[in-house]
């Protein structure tokens, strides 16, 4: 089985500071993960994916996130937050056999302040 | 950029009522996925359609729901009889193949009263 958790429902920032989004995961067996961001009025678009590369994923529009395997965890971050970063933002989990179906966590509101 | 279509972006229906749910995926994916979202929740897998059949169907994909291919273009998620827990955001997904990730449709918000 595969589940995320993602800590916090909202996150609230000031314009210009650092962006942390946490997200863990649990697989029993090696996980695919993604980051995907929702603007209002869209749909899902993929921010970045860790699928056995590199623990540190770059991804667009300045986010990356970086696999910790000791920790489960895989944190979204920014070092510096854009008005337009405020959006929704959901960590997915899939295994790296079998189904492509992915499970998404319940998703982090990023609130960006002036 | 090619884009997943869902049409209509927000629909009210009453209950008990059947609805219909369309959605255009990316013209050379093989793979189409509904996932639905309730206010404040995560964002749940319904079906998976392949080869003009379901491939994979959670729990919550009963005998209310069916999807349908009609037209080689259309992709639909048809509730039957809906309830007030239908409620949601339904979002559409498709996918072209291997290890490509999903590209979504920006959803359809059903509101049942």
């Amino acid at each position: 089985a595969q589940s995320v958790t993602q800590l916090g429902s909202h996150v609230s920032v000031s314009e210009g500071a650092l962006v942390l989004l946490r997200c863990n995961y649990s697989s029993s067996v090696p996980p695919y993960l993604f980051w995907y961001v929702q603007y209002p009025n869209q749909g899902l678009q993929l921010l970045l994916k860790y699928t056995s590369a590199a623990t540190l994923v770059k991804g667009i529009n300045g986010f990356e996130a970086e696999f910790k395997k000791s920790e489960t965890s895989f944190h979204l971050t920014k070092p510096s937050a854009h008005m337009s970063d405020a959006a929704e933002y959901f960590c997915a989990v899939r295994t790296s056999g079998g189904s492509y179906i992915p499970t998404f966590g319940r998703g982090t509101s990023l609130i960006v302040h002036p | 950029e090619p884009e997943v279509t869902q049409t209509p972006s927000h629909q009210v229906t009453q209950m008990g009522q059947e609805v219909i749910l369309r959605c255009v995926p990316i013209s050379n994916h093989l793979y189409f996925y509904w996932y639905r979202q309730i206010l404040g929740q995560k964002v749940e897998f319904l079906v998976s359609f392949y080869n003009n059949e379901i491939s994979e169907k959670s729990e919550i994909f009963d005998d209310q729901f069916s999807v349908e291919r009609p037209d080689g273009s259309n992709f639909t998620l048809k509730i039957r009889s809906t309830k007030l827990e239908d409620s949601a955001m339904y979002f559409c997904a498709s996918r072209r193949g291997g290890d490509y990730g999903y590209t979504f449709g920006s959803g359809t918000r059903l509101t049942v009263v």
